[in-house]
């Protein structure tokens, strides 16, 4: 079953606004990552969020971590065209080595 | 260049016939994987091994069967591939830093579109 899933399923924004993008999970987690794919393409590694923090950027990417909703959030500000992509969310549970990602939220953003 | 290789890129077979699907990395990753994705259903682990000759079933693991003899290369193997196994296929791998620590960022390959008719 997967463990994290995303919310929206689906986002349609206009160049230069924000996009917020949720995932959930049911257990505790060691890390939640955050990664990107092009249609039909390989995934890419975005952020990594470690249990023990709270909040972390990278460029126009911020990543928040709130461990008692089991909750993690997206924000890319001043979206471009070229964000266009579906985003995943994967966490590695305490309780063993693996990392289970979710479904994904399909972001378009519109020139 | 740090990267993950998949070969073939795409295939197309018939019902049957037994393939394998090559994986290989060069960043000396401790960690390695397979997934499918398909449409609606996410990405989806078929089988994980943390190091040479340790392998273990992820969410997916029926039909497949993969081996880890070499730390480069981890191989997904279809012994008789069906209808139901066409798919997107991606390999992934990673440091295992152990314990709390856990995972780094996973490296994807490109992915292998197989088609099973």
């Amino acid at each position: 079953s997967q463990q994290g899933e995303e919310d929206p399923q689906a986002l349609s924004i206009q160049e230069g606004e924000n996009a917020t993008m949720n995932c959930s999970y049911k257990t505790s987690i060691n890390n939640l990552q955050w990664y990107r794919q092009n249609s039909g393409r390989g995934l890419v590694h975005l952020i990594l969020i470690r249990s023990n923090e709270r909040e972390k950027h990278s460029g126009r990417l911020r990543v928040t971590l709130d461990t008692s909703k089991k909750s993690s959030s997206l924000l890319i500000t001043a979206s471009r065209a070229a964000d266009t992509a579906s985003y995943f969310c994967a966490t590695q549970e305490t309780s063993g080595s693996r990392l289970t990602f979710g479904e994904g939220t399909q972001l378009t953003v519109n020139p | 260049e740090a990267q993950v290789t998949q070969n073939p890129r795409y295939l197309i077979t018939v019902t049957g016939k037994k393939l394998t699907v090559t994986c290989s990395q060069n960043m000396n990753h401790e960690y390695m994987s397979w997934y499918r994705q398909d449409p609606g259903l996410g990405l989806r682990q078929i089988y994980y091994s943390m190091n040479v000759e340790v392998t273990d079933k992820g969410d997916v693991p029926e039909g497949y069967k993969v081996s880890r003899k070499e730390k480069r290369n981890f191989p997904l193997i279809l012994e008789s591939p069906s209808p139901n196994q066409t798919s997107l296929y991606f390999c992934a791998s990673s440091f295992w830093a152990g314990g709390l620590a856990g995972y780094n960022e996973q490296f994807f390959g490109p992915g292998t579109r197989l088609t099973v008719l």
